[in-house]
Order: C-alpha cells, then structure tokens, then sequence
C-alpha cells in the first residue's frame, strides 16, 4: 500500500504569513490527491480535489499543486481562522490513506 | 438539508460487537459510494472502508478487514459498519462520509470507546 507523509507535523505562523504543508507519497499514484481541513473539535472539511480543483466555497487563499510522488498546500495568506489540522489523502484507489496530519498554530 | 447522521457508538467491552448507523437525508443515497473514517483521541484521521453506490465494490483498511463489515440500505438511506472483535485500539470516533469524490460531506461522528 501506498503511504503518506506530510510535513512538517506541526507549523507556527503569524497572521498574514504564506503557508506550505507537503504531502509525499511512497510512490506515484497520479492526481487524485485531496486536502481536509479540521478546525478542533469539528468534522473534517474538503478543500481542495483531485490536487489543485478548490471546493465549493473554499476560500481562494487555499491553493494545491504537485504531481508523481510530492504535493502541495499553499495558505496564501493565514487568517485566524485558519487554524486547524490539515490532512492529505490518496482516492484513486483503495486505501484511501491519509497522511498523519500538520497542525497549524499562530506564533 | 444535506447531511449525514451517526448513532450506535458508545461504551463496550472488549471482544464484544457493535453496529453503527449512517442516516442521510437531502441527497439521493442510492447514486454515491459511502466511506467510513475514524480517529482515535488525539489522533489523527483513519481510512476504514468503502461500500459503492450499489454495494457492488467493498473495500477495508487492512487494520479492520476481517472483523468490519460495511453494508448499506439503499432504500432506507442508510449506511451500516458491523463491528465485531473490538478491542481498545478500536477506541475512536467513527466518521461516515459521502464519496463525491472524494468525501465531500461528513457526519459529526459518534464515538465508540472500548473498555472492560
């Protein structure tokens, strides 16, 4: 099976700064790679599909690219609400694994 | 409105089973695969299974094959997880979430916590 890792596992920035989080799986498994967000103590939330496709009502600052093994999420600009966990995940096929996380804080 | 309810968790001991339940409403069930998804306190997110939109094609996390087992009623709008051998490291929320894909739409979740 195919795994994934993120990193880094945990980041701190301040408010306006430009946020990175990768994802890299073991080997390539093409482009359907998504991003979650999870807020504490809420449900998981799709950003973004299918590596680089925002969701529906996804705030534009919120941005993903890569390919073959390594992937990417760009927060252009952080805002408060931003801070969560963000999660990866492999859907082509099955396990649809996750990676193990980054929690985003402020300094 | 478009959402999915979990009910079933709860405290169990270990090696016994439990069921959960998956309700959705505002959607039409029957056209999307489902998954299940869980996480363990403080942890982070678990791929459980899969069941397609006609259960046609079931899929499982290696960690629950053989003790899990995913099933849905199309004409109920629900999705099940049998869950049987549970043991502590079973202990988490349990997520059911909508495969768009990919999963697009999540319960709250309802927590399953296995203890003597």
């Amino acid at each position: 099976d195919i795994q994934m890792t993120q990193s880094p596992s945990f980041l701190s920035a301040s408010v306006g700064d430009r946020v990175t989080i990768t994802c890299r799986a073991s080997q390539g498994f093409g482009n359907k790679l998504a991003w979650y967000q999870q807020r504490p103590g809420k449900v998981p939330r799709l950003l973004i599909y299918t590596t680089s496709t925002l969701h529906s009502g996804v705030p534009s600052r919120f941005s993903g690219s890569g390919s073959g093994t390594d992937f990417t999420l760009t927060i252009s600009s952080l805002q408060p609400e931003d801070v969560a966990t963000y999660y990866c995940q492999k859907y082509d096929i099955a396990p649809w694994t996750f990676g193990q996380g980054t929690k985003v804080e402020f300094k | 409105q478009v959402q999915l309810v979990e009910s079933g968790g709860g405290v169990v001991q270990p090696g016994r089973s439990l069921r959960l339940s998956c309700a959705s409403s505002g959607f039409t069930f029957r056209a999307y695969a489902m998954h299940w998804v869980r996480q363990a306190p403080g942890k982070g997110l678990e791929w459980l299974s899969l069941i397609s939109y006609d259960s046609s094609n079931i899929q499982y996390a290696d960690s629950v094959r053989g003790r899990f087992t995913i099933s849905r009623d199309n004409y109920k709008n629900i999705l099940y997880l049998e869950m049987n051998s549970l043991t502590a490291e079973d202990t988490a929320i349990y997520f059911c979430a909508r495969d768009k894909p990919p999963n697009d739409l999540w319960g709250q979740g309802t927590l399953v916590t296995v203890s003597s």
